[in-house]
């Protein structure tokens, strides 16, 4: 049973737009998400990350929301570059140690 | 700095062949070590955790097991494969410590095809 979904397979968008990735739990007793990037035939490397008791996180040209209520989170892109074109992970854990990923959404940023 | 080493990057086996990933990490000690599965179309799922030297916790039952004889070192195996077997396996590693969660960080991974 999928307890992170991401029931978006695939985004494009033009480069210098926002991105807005999505990403949906069952369980209400996580605490803590991650977002990773991954791309063709290498491992994920991590981005950012959000606690539940927060709900929102900025890194750089990255963001992620956390709505506790709807058990939803989003990563936000702004401004997106051909760079960012890949698939994006997102993972939930309780506890911290035992993370359950999404499908992941594959993102192409159009130059 | 940390470094995570899998092998081998490719794999073609047939159906009832035994297997045998490695996964080593360097720069850390005492990590926290973890193997996954990335089958077509799927997420990540997550197969073996590891907290410890023998210490192996299984999340999916299935014909595969792990083994971690060192610290930094954390094996896949198979004595049958099954077709249903093909798929990216990834290695990660975390830190462990009194942190309330800590980021993994994966290996290059290893695509496996079982024929």
């Amino acid at each position: 049973d999928q307890q992170v979904k991401q029931n978006s397979p695939s985004l494009s968008v033009q480069e210098g737009r926002i991105s807005i990735l999505n990403c949906d739990y069952t369980n209400s007793m996580f605490d803590y998400f991650l977002w990773y990037k991954k791309y063709p035939a290498e491992g994920p490397t991590f981005l950012i990350s959000i606690s539940s008791i927060k709900d929102k996180n900025e890194d750089g040209r990255f963001t992620v929301f956390l709505n506790k209520s709807a058990k939803h989170l989003s990563l936000h892109i702004v401004p997106s570059q051909p760079g960012d074109s890949a698939v994006y992970f997102c993972a939930a854990s309780v506890g911290g140690n035992q993370f359950y990923f999404g499908t992941g959404t594959s993102l192409t940023v159009i130059p | 700095s940390q470094t995570i080493h899998q092998w081998p990057a490719t794999l073609v086996q047939p159906v009832g062949s035994p297997l045998s990933l490695e996964c080593t990490v360097e720069g850390t000690s005492n990590p926290n070590l973890y193997w996954y599965r990335q089958a077509a179309g799927r997420g990540l799922q997550l197969l073996f955790y590891s907290v410890g030297i023998g210490q192996i916790s299984s999340e999916v039952p299935q014909n595969l097991s792990a083994s971690r004889p060192q610290d930094r070192q954390f094996i896949l195996s198979s004595k049958k494969l099954l077709l249903s077997d093909s798929g990216f396996y990834l290695c990660a590693w975390s830190t462990s410590g009194d942190r309330p969660y800590y980021e993994q960080y994966f290996g290059p991974g290893t695509r496996l095809t079982v024929t």
